[in-house]
């Protein structure tokens, strides 16, 4: 069984920073291209990151380059996004999601599995 | 653009056919997926690649995509397909983009 746990979520100071992690299982992590995406309270889905495998392929969205950074572990099975900088705005349940099969630049990617997410609150 | 345009509701009666329609500029040239998420639960992917079902998908569940427009289909809807749907594509300029969301609501 696919399982997506995140963690490191919490409370945290405008301009602060926040490390979330994701732990994977039931899967072979090391094929699989993962993602960050969040969710504002009472609003929609918002993509934030993606990393391809073999780390060979990065993206963010526009409002976090320069602020997040997205990595993986492979020999520990773990997604990772570091939060820097943070925002107001950038409050949010944070899903990780794994890609569905393909290249992570093939237009048929899609995320078919889900975490729980984790809430990052910025507030001062 | 790569933005996707979705209506922020739509209302269905139990038994009838809902339509949700996801609007980008050329999407029809791009591969669409559509996402439920009911309320306190997570996004679960319902189609992908325009018009696949997972597996433990209801057939009822189906999907199109032509032109400008993905539509997102449930016939027969029942009052547990109330959720909220979000239609998804890859843009080669922005990578994911995600539609507002569309409020389901079987009445």
């Amino acid at each position: 069984e696919v399982q997506l746990v995140e963690s490191g979520g919490g409370l945290v100071k405008p301009g602060g920073s926040l490390r979330l992690s994701c732990a994977a299982s039931g899967f072979t992590f090391s094929n699989s291209n993962m993602n960050w995406v969040r969710q504002a309270p009472g609003k929609g889905l918002e993509w934030v990151s993606s990393i391809s495998s073999s780390h060979s392929y990065i993206y963010y969205t526009d409002s976090v380059k320069g602020r997040f950074s997205i990595s993986r572990d492979n020999a520990k099975n773990s997604l990772y996004l570091q939060m820097n900088s943070l925002r107001v705005e950038d409050t949010a349940v944070y899903y990780c999601a794994r890609g569905g099969p393909g290249r992570l630049t093939s237009r048929t990617y899609y995320f078919d599995y889900w975490g729980q997410g984790t809430l990052v609150t910025v507030s001062s | 653009s790569n933005e996707l345009t979705q209506p922020p509701s739509v209302s269905v009666s139990p038994g009838q056919t809902a339509s949700i329609t996801c609007s980008g500029d050329k999407l029809g040239d791009k591969y669409a997926c559509w996402y439920q998420q009911k309320p306190g639960q997570s996004p679960v992917v319902v189609i992908y690649e325009d018009t696949k079902r997972p597996s433990g998908i209801p057939e009822r569940f189906s999907g199109s995509n032509s032109g400008n427009t993905a539509t997102l289909t449930i016939s027969g809807t029942q009052a547990m397909d109330e959720a909220d749907y979000y239609c998804q594509a890859w843009d080669r300029n922005t990578a994911v983009v995600f539609g507002g969301g569309t409020k389901l609501t079987v009445l």
